[in-house]
């Protein structure tokens, strides 16, 4: 089965300071894809990453960063000297790449709500 | 390029009434994809196509139907409305993207209540 686990429901940080979104994910597939989706207050989800089970090279993009360990089943998320733009919901997903076999998509976690205060 | 669009934006619906949801994109995507949204769910896959004509169900197909008549639309039929739809869905779009999975573009949600 698959699964990703967001276990930090909330975080609330201050402006400037660095945060680190965690996510855990199970899965038998040896290819498989991860994303990160921001989800600000008005609702849309907006996609940041996607990043396939073989490709561990760490990537960072302005003051975003993601961490991928596929020892630990860890796809983390850094945003560096968050801003209050950056509050939102931040989903992890997972996607087998047999989806269309096993009848699923993408695998979404519960999410992170960050709120950054000024 | 309009996108993902999804249409109503709202509807508020009575226990037992039926609607459709419409899902169009302009983008020549192969496949398409209905969510719903829960607080403190995630989002889950309701049923999903991989092509014009064809639909498979996801992890929560019961209560919903869908059609793929054209490529670029994808509808969600509630036949029978009850609360426990009540819910944000958001229909998402990919390609094919060497062989595998691209990325999903989602259009902006429909809040739907059912009283």
């Amino acid at each position: 089965a698959q699964k990703v686990t967001q276990a930090q429901t909330e975080i609330s940080v201050v402006e400037k300071e660095d945060v680190t979104l965690d996510c855990v994910y199970e899965t038998r597939d040896t290819t498989y894809y991860l994303f990160w989706y921001k989800q600000p207050p008005s609702g849309e989800l907006v996609f940041l990453i996607r990043r396939n089970s073989f490709d561990e090279q760490n990537e960072i993009s302005g003051r975003y960063s993601w961490n991928f360990q596929k020892s630990t089943s860890s796809f983390n998320f850094t945003i560096t000297a968050s801003q209050v733009v950056d509050s939102a919901v931040y989903f992890c997903a997972l996607m087998g790449v047999y989806f269309n076999q096993a009848g699923t998509a993408l695998i979404f976690g519960k999410g992170t709500t960050l709120s950054v205060s000024s | 390029n309009a996108g993902v669009t999804q249409t109503p934006k709202f509807r508020v619906l009575k226990t037992g009434q039926s609607m459709t949801l419409l899902c169009a994109q302009d983008m020549n995507h192969e496949y398409m994809y209905w969510y719903r949204q829960d607080p403190g769910m995630g989002l889950r896959l309701i049923h999903y196509s991989v092509g014009e004509g064809t639909t498979a169900k996801g992890e929560v197909p019961d209560g919903y139907n869908v059609s793929r008549l054209k490529k670029q639309n994808f509808l969600l039929g509630l036949e029978s409305a009850a609360p426990s739809q009540t819910s944000v869905y958001f229909c998402a779009s990919s390609y094919p993207r060497r062989g595998a999975i691209g990325e999903q573009y989602f259009g902006p949600g429909t809040r739907l209540t059912v009283t």
